[in-house]
């Protein structure tokens, strides 16, 4: 199956920075999402994104599929954006589970 | 907005004790998914099921056994719980794909499950 490799594995900034966190894959996918957990355990859908870029708020996503990577960008960082990121994908059809990375560690300090 | 409902957020169970764990979706989602989280490990899967009465193994089945007897419902099933199935169990759900394509996955808030 395919490998997903997330970096940093930890981040620590302070209120109002932005931040890059980066995903690569193995190989191809055609399912990829990132999801926020937050300190309760719950996992939140952040983006659906298996090609291209979108936007929520301060929040964007590109994935380059040619190229096997998505970048997950946070602007003007608050401290409710504390928790673990992770990207996941899948490779299959129809049905098909997905593959998560390690995460990424983000504390936000004030 | 789709809703996931998992029956239990903290479940504590005796080892072999036969467990069930329960998933509910409101989407009408033809795919459902269990997966469990361990530290260092993240995300694993455990089975899925793409239609009512079909099931396939994900990467860690071993130990579970699952039933979808409705389309909205997905169960996990310990048989004979053991300590190492301590651990954070979460479902998800999606509409079908088609062919070289998937559906995003919704989940659910997560059990927490200890096996004593």
């Amino acid at each position: 199956g395919i490998q997903v490799e997330q970096s940093p594995p930890d981040l620590i900034l302070q209120e109002g920075a932005n931040s890059t966190l980066r995903c690569n894959f193995s190989d191809s996918v055609n399912n990829l999402q990132w999801f926020h957990q937050n300190p309760w355990g719950q996992l939140i859908n952040l983006f659906y994104i298996p090609s291209g870029t979108k936007q929520n708020g301060r929040l964007s996503a590109t994935t380059v599929a040619t190229e096997r990577y998505s970048l997950l960008y946070i602007s003007s960082s608050q401290t409710t954006d504390s928790g673990v990121y992770f990207c996941a994908g899948g490779s299959g059809g129809g049905a098909d589970g997905l593959t998560f990375g390690k995460g990424t560690h983000l504390i936000i300090q004030p | 907005d789709v809703k996931v409902t998992q029956s239990s957020r903290y479940l504590v169970k005796r080892t072999g004790e036969k467990v069930f764990l329960e998933c509910v979706q409101d989407m009408d989602h033809e795919n459902m998914f269990w997966y469990r989280q361990d530290p260092g490990l993240g995300l694993r899967l455990i089975y899925f099921s793409y239609d009512v009465k079909m099931k396939e193994k994900g990467d860690i089945p071993e130990g579970y056994s699952v039933s979808r007897e409705k389309k909205e419902r997905f169960s996990l099933i310990l048989e004979s719980a053991s300590t190492n199935q301590t651990s954070m169990y979460l479902c998800a759900s999606s509409f079908p794909g088609r062919v070289y394509s998937n559906q995003p996955q919704h989940f659910g808030d997560g059990t927490r499950l200890s096996i004593l």
